[in-house]
């Protein structure tokens, strides 16, 4: 069974671009959850989608929205970009909303020049 | 404000030995510990997962220790061996679970051979 997958693997942007960000959960998971990972530190929360529903957000400004589509597939885009938004952005599945075991997938990394 | 704080930052053992990291956290809403593996260029990989109303859990080599009065937990890992030279984040998550999981900042542990 396929994990969860992101892409681009590697994306480079400059100041004030936009950027998408795709990723397709686990077959047969509901709820996808977005995290930021700055270098050497632990992931933070961006959002949480549960059936196309925006279920849970964290502290981020309105740079950033996403979104979840039909077949559970999710875009998380950022505007604006500024060089501190140069992080691993993470996907991670989960079957069902609540305190549900999270599989993550690899990240996609964002440069911000 | 860091909700799960986690310690040490870097940690060395030799070949065969008991590496433990441990975490502690605030929030008494949170009612289930997560530990994730990270290797460099990876997304985070779940290890082993305990809820509140146990006090420990046991999976392979991987234990974890938990204590609800103290608000810690810990992750042991026995026989430890150089491919478990890896980042290691613990992390919690609210019932309910619309926060996502917040993370500890992570230990890096390196095992001599």
């Amino acid at each position: 069974d396929a994990g969860v997958t992101q892409s681009p693997t590697h994306l480079i942007k400059t100041r004030g671009q936009h950027v998408t960000l795709r990723c397709s959960p686990i077959s047969g998971h509901k709820s996808v959850s977005w995290y930021q990972q700055v270098l050497g530190q632990g992931p933070q929360f961006i959002f949480q989608y549960y059936e196309k529903e925006e279920r849970g957000r964290g502290n981020f400004p309105d740079r950033f929205s996403a979104r979840q589509f039909p077949n559970y597939s999710s875009e998380l885009n950022v505007n604006a970009l500024l060089l501190g938004d140069s992080a691993l952005y993470l996907c991670a599945s989960s079957l069902n909303h609540g305190p549900e075991t999270q599989y993550f997938g690899p990240g996609t990394r964002l440069l911000v020049l | 404000q860091q909700q799960v704080k986690q310690s040490p930052q870097s940690l060395i053992v030799q070949k065969g030995g008991i590496s433990i990291i441990n975490c502690a956290y605030e929030n008494t809403a949170f009612d289930y510990f997560p530990w994730y593996q990270q290797f460099p260029g990876k997304g985070p990989a779940l290890l082993i997962a305990i809820r509140p109303d146990v006090s420990e859990k046991k999976e392979g080599r991987f234990t974890i220790s938990f204590n609800k009065s103290a608000k810690q937990f810990s992750l042991h890992i026995m026989d430890s061996q150089p491919g478990d030279s890896a980042t290691y984040f613990c992390a919690a998550r609210r019932g309910g679970g619309a926060d996502g999981l917040t993370f500890g900042k992570g230990t890096h542990l390196i095992i001599q051979p």
